[in-house]
Parts: C-alpha cells; structure tokens; sequence
C-alpha cells in the first residue's frame, strides 16, 4: 500500500523549542517537498529536494531546517527561529521523469503545529 | 515575479448546478496547471491536471480550460453534488521544479 505518511498528526511544542516533523514516503519518488498552510493563504513552499542528499529553499525557508539522508525520507525541523510556527505542514513528494515534464505531486495527510 | 491568482475565495451553489473557479498565471513559460481538492484536515488531492498542449481536458463531471495567450485556467463542476464541497487550489509549475499554488476556494453545495 503506496503513499506519504506523516507523524505526528497534531504536534504541541512550547516557545523557544525546536521540533521535527516526519515525512516518509515509499513511492519511490525522487523529489520531497515541505508546504505550510495557513488559512486563506494556500501552501507556501518551505523546502524541496530533488535527489538524495540536496535540497533547495523554498519562498519561506528562514526558520526551517531540512535533510534527505535517504530517498524515502525528508524530515522538518520547525526551529525557535520561526517567529509564528503555529499552522499545517504538508509533505508531497513526486517522481521526476523526462527533464521539462511535470508530474503529479502526491501529498500527506499533514501535521498540525500549535505553539502555546 | 512567481504568481497565481485564484477567485473567487468563497462559492455557494445549490445541488445540481455548476461550478467555476478561475485562476491566472503570471509566467508565460508555465507548462503543467493541476487542481487539487481539499477536505476538511487531509492533505489535498489532484483531481484533474492539464498541459500546456492542450485547451480543454474532461473527466466526467470535472472540465479543465486552458487559455496561455491570456494566461489563465478555469475548472468547471457541473451537476454538483454535497460531496464535491470542499476547499479547491489552482497552481502551475515555476521555472519547471516548483509549483505555485492559488489561495483556494471554498466550495459549498447545498441540498
């Protein structure tokens, strides 16, 4: 049964704290990408990576941290950096093919943080 | 710079009818245009996608239209039922690595 798991699916931390969140996927898709998804403002691209071992920022990478040790793996860490982490976390992840041909990305159920 | 932009944010129709939402881009180069639908606490999932070559794509009750002179999209629902109710987004795909997506619509059918 094929698909991107993420845990946990609602995440309490203090201020100031870090915390990871996971996204494991086995697809066998090569690109993994982080989302953040807050009301009235779909998803902004946070992270993404392309291949094992490289990763790019998104349009709202600062207080963010990424890794891609393994293909089936892309964990999130929400850093203290972040001023306002509170909101939904979205993993996707799709197959790169043919260079200049698009594929469907396929999405996690998500995570919800709340900073208290 | 790297711009969707979606309308409306909200769309209420009765049972039965149809349903548009449209969307415009803002890179010419743009080449791949999915919607996907939202439910309530899930993540979202695709249901109709169209490229670049093509100006219409149909499944089943779900159209896709696709003008690049004037760089926009539109989905059409027709015959809506109170399961299609949900939140929708637009996106296209930026410099062909990232997809930009619209601020969605909330679509409610009632009975």
């Amino acid at each position: 049964d094929g698909g991107i798991t993420q845990s946990p699916k609602y995440l309490f931390r203090k201020e100031g704290q870090n915390v990871t969140l996971s996204c494991e996927q086995n697809l066998n898709h090569d690109a993994m990408y982080w989302y953040r998804q807050d009301p009235g403002q779909g998803l902004r691209l946070i992270y993404y990576s392309q291949i094992v071992n490289d990763f790019q920022k998104g349009d709202i990478a600062e207080g963010y941290s990424v890794s891609r040790e393994k293909k089936e793996s892309f964990p999130l860490t929400v850093t203290s950096a972040q001023k306002n982490p509170t909101a939904f976390y979205l993993c996707a992840s799709t197959y790169s093919g043919l260079a200049g041909v698009y594929n469907e990305q396929f999405f996690g159920p998500g995570t919800r943080l709340t900073v208290l | 710079g790297e711009n969707v932009e979606q309308h409306p944010s909200t769309l209420s129709v009765q049972e039965g009818d149809s349903a548009v939402i449209k969307c415009t881009y803002s890179d010419s180069a743009s080449n791949y245009f999915p919607w996907y639908k939202q439910e309530l606490g899930k993540g979202p999932q695709l249901i109709i996608d169209i490229r670049s070559n093509v100006g219409e794509k149909k499944d089943q009750r779900i159209a896709v239209t696709l003008n690049k002179t004037a760089k926009h999209f539109s989905l059409h629902i027709t015959e809506t039922q109170p399961e299609d109710s949900a939140v929708y987004f637009c996106a296209a795909i930026f410099n062909t690595d990232k997809l930009i997506f619209g601020t969605g619509t909330r679509l409610q059918v009632f009975p």
